[in-house]
């Protein structure tokens, strides 16, 4: 069963607009991860969060993270056509035995 | 710079037939884990091992079968295969089970893409 949920499914934007997506959660976590997924690859990790952190910021990689909604958000500032890719959030099961992937938000950037 | 990797990167199986993915991992993780990925559903875990010689079930296990002989290796047979078994499948590992809630990050091989006829 699906722990993260991303939001929208899909986004199109320029290059050079921000993107956000979203992921929200059922359980509570320790952490919370987003991966990127190149078109044919494997995923890479991004970024982690921790539960008792609200923002962390990696590059042009900003994410945050809400708790009491259960909720975390990923902003890519001034997006490249490079960006374009698909995103997934992910969080342990409750065994802490296994990353639980959302369904992905799948982000294109037309340049 | 191996990382994962898995084998093979295509395949062609018939209907019944059984085969061998293989994924290695050069990292002297302790954990590894296959997912397969098919469209709309996402990622969702088939088998995971938190050690030589330990494996569990994840979240669609049937009809897969892994072991794990050695720390670097970790293959995910098929035993008959189907149609519904067609999907993309990832191996992944990372350095130790007590990690996961820890938040160790887990690094994904390139996958493999199987089609059942």
């Amino acid at each position: 069963s699906q722990q993260g949920e991303e939001d929208p499914q899909a986004l199109s934007i320029q290059e050079g607009e921000n993107a956000t997506m979203n992921c929200s959660y059922k359980t509570s976590i320790n952490n919370l991860q987003w991966y990127r997924q190149n078109s044919g690859r494997g995923l890479v990790h991004l970024i982690l969060i921790r539960s008792n952190e609200r923002e962390k910021h990696s590059g042009r990689l900003r994410v945050t993270l809400d708790t009491s909604k259960k909720s975390s958000s990923l902003l890519i500032t001034a997006s490249r056509a490079a960006d374009t890719a698909s995103y997934f959030c992910a969080t342990d099961n409750q065994a802490g035995t296994a990353l639980i992937f959302g369904k992905g938000t799948t982000l294109s950037v037309s340049s | 710079n191996a990382g994962v990797t898995q084998t093979p990167k295509f395949q062609v199986l018939k209907t019944g037939q059984s085969m061998t993915l293989q994924c290695a991992q050069d990292m002297n993780h302790e954990y590894m884990s296959w997912y397969r990925q098919d469209p709309g559903m996402g990622l969702r875990l088939i088998h995971y091992s938190v050690g030589a010689g330990i494996t569990d079930q994840g979240e669609v296990p049937n009809g897969y079968n892994v072991s794990r002989s050695t720390t670097e290796d970790f293959p995910l047979r098929l035993l008959s295969a189907a149609p519904s078994q067609t999907s993309v499948y990832f191996c992944a590992s990372s350095t130790t089970y007590s990690g996961q809630r820890s938040g160790n990050t887990i690094y994904f091989g390139e996958g493999s893409w199987l089609t059942v006829v």
